[in-house]
């Protein structure tokens, strides 16, 4: 297996433009998880999905940003519009576990590293 | 929710000597302690984990211990090596949410040739 796989690995973008991270999840995992990296606030999760269906999304900024699962291998990340203060490393990670069960180990992706000038 | 705090964010330490990590945690409930080491421009990947049912697990140079009743664990490095210089996270959660870990900050560990 590949491992999580993120798109793009780098994105460069002015403020106010709309910024769309990409993920594909291990094949057979049902978690999905959203982090942010940041110098001053370490990894942030920002949004839990299990089994396509966000089940905490209590950690996203704000309403600029939104995430989706459509199905089972593929997840997006948006932010709409951009601000400077998002530029971070944003990693897709994925899990074999269930809403009451659990699996420890979490699997991440490479990374985006996001700047917004 | 939880809140994860770590320390010391910086650490340098020559080669061969031990390398001490601490984390407390706010959350009674949370019985499931994992750290993660991410290398230079890598992704995080769990290195070991300890369950709230044991004080203290060992790997090879890594040892972790828990203290549940102070809330806080700890993250050991004997001997170490140029390759241990990466960040360590730790992080903190609960069985029963499946993997909604809350991280710790970060600590940067160089270690000294």
């Amino acid at each position: 297996d590949a491992g999580v796989i993120q798109s793009p690995r780098h994105e460069v973008t002015e403020m106010g433009q709309e910024v769309t991270l990409r993920c594909k999840p291990i094949s057979g995992h049902n978690s999905l998880f959203w982090y942010r990296q940041t110098m001053m606030r370490g990894l942030e999760l920002l949004i839990y999905f299990n089994n396509n269906v966000p089940i905490d999304d209590s950690g996203m900024p704000e309403d600029r940003f939104s995430a989706k699962m459509p199905n089972a291998s593929f997840s997006t990340l948006k932010i709409q519009p951009s601000e400077p203060r998002d530029s971070a490393v944003y990693f897709c990670a994925s899990s074999l576990a269930g809403q009451g069960a659990f699996n420890e180990k979490l699997f991440f992706g490479s990374g985006t590293q996001l700047s917004v000038l | 929710g939880e809140n994860v705090e770590q320390h010391p964010s910086t650490l340098s330490v020559q080669e061969g000597d031990s390398a001490v990590i601490k984390c407390t945690y706010s959350d009674s409930a949370s019985n499931y302690f994992p750290w993660y080491k991410q290398e230079l421009g890598k992704r995080p990947q769990l290195i070991i984990d300890i369950r709230s049912n044991v004080g203290e697990k060992k790997d090879q140079r890594i040892a972790v211990t828990l203290n549940k009743t102070a809330k806080h664990f700890s993250l050991h490095i004997t001997e170490t090596q140029p390759e241990d210089s990466a960040v360590y996270f730790c992080a903190a959660g609960k069985t029963n949410t499946g993997n909604q870990f809350y991280f710790g900050t970060g600590t940067s560990l160089t270690v000294i040739p």
